[in-house]
């Protein structure tokens, strides 16, 4: 079956220094991969998407990520973390039209 | 303003009581999806629409009803709400129906089934 794993509950970093949200995923064949946001009281955002290519992938609000087949990963990345980052982080694998979300990582950036 | 609207926002209701949450988008996108956001458990799909007149189950169905009989719509039906239907509810789009593109959420609907 097709599974997400975030292994952190919650991520705390100091502003200004580098983050990861780390993901992991099963699925058969070559995988689509998504990361979104969501922010207090609100819906998700769309941060960034794997679908080919280069692994190494940029998105929104600074946010990039790194594919890598080998270690079946897809984590979250920011050089330089802000406060207003502070949210809740999903990591999603699309297969078949459905869209399987992991747990959800709480990242709190703190000044 | 392109947008995922869903209504009502905030719903408390009795076990038994049939309810409706409506989810409208604006952005003639094909694809919509419902989902159910439980602490720990991330975000589950309870049902989607490739189009209208097509709709499929996602990964935990079991007592909610959907139909799609225009585009823009797509209501989520509760026929007999039980209090572990409990949850925050997301309806979501997509441009493209088949094809890994991102979707689009409304703001929610927090749901309390006592």
């Amino acid at each position: 079956a097709q599974s997400v794993a975030q292994p952190e509950d919650q991520v705390n970093v100091a502003e200004g220094n580098p983050l990861t949200v780390k993901c992991t995923y099963s699925v058969s064949g070559n995988p689509y991969l998504f990361w979104y946001v969501q922010y207090p009281n609100r819906g998700l955002q769309f941060l960034l998407k794997y679908i080919t290519g280069d692994n190494l992938v940029k998105g929104s609000y600074g946010f990039e990520a790194e594919f890598n087949k080998s270690q079946t990963s897809f984590h979250l990345k920011k050089p330089s973390a802000l406060v207003s980052d502070s949210a809740l982080y999903f990591c999603a694998v699309e297969y078949g039209n459905k869209l399987v979300f992991g747990a959800g990582t709480i990242l709190r950036v703190k000044s | 303003e392109a947008q995922v609207t869903q209504n009502p926002r905030y719903l408390i209701t009795v076990t038994g009581k049939k309810l409706t949450v409506t989810c409208s988008q604006n952005m003639n996108h094909e694809y919509m999806s419902w989902y159910r956001q439980d602490p720990g458990l991330g975000l589950r799909q309870i049902y989607y629409s490739m189009n209208v007149e097509v709709t499929d189950k996602g990964d935990v169905p079991e007592g909610y009803k959907v139909s799609r009989k225009e585009k823009r719509n797509f209501p989520l039906i509760l026929e007999s709400p039980s209090p572990n239907q409990t949850s925050l509810y997301f309806c979501a789009s997509s441009p493209i129906a088949g094809a890994p593109h991102e979707q689009f959420f409304g703001p929610g609907t927090r749901l309390t089934v006592l």
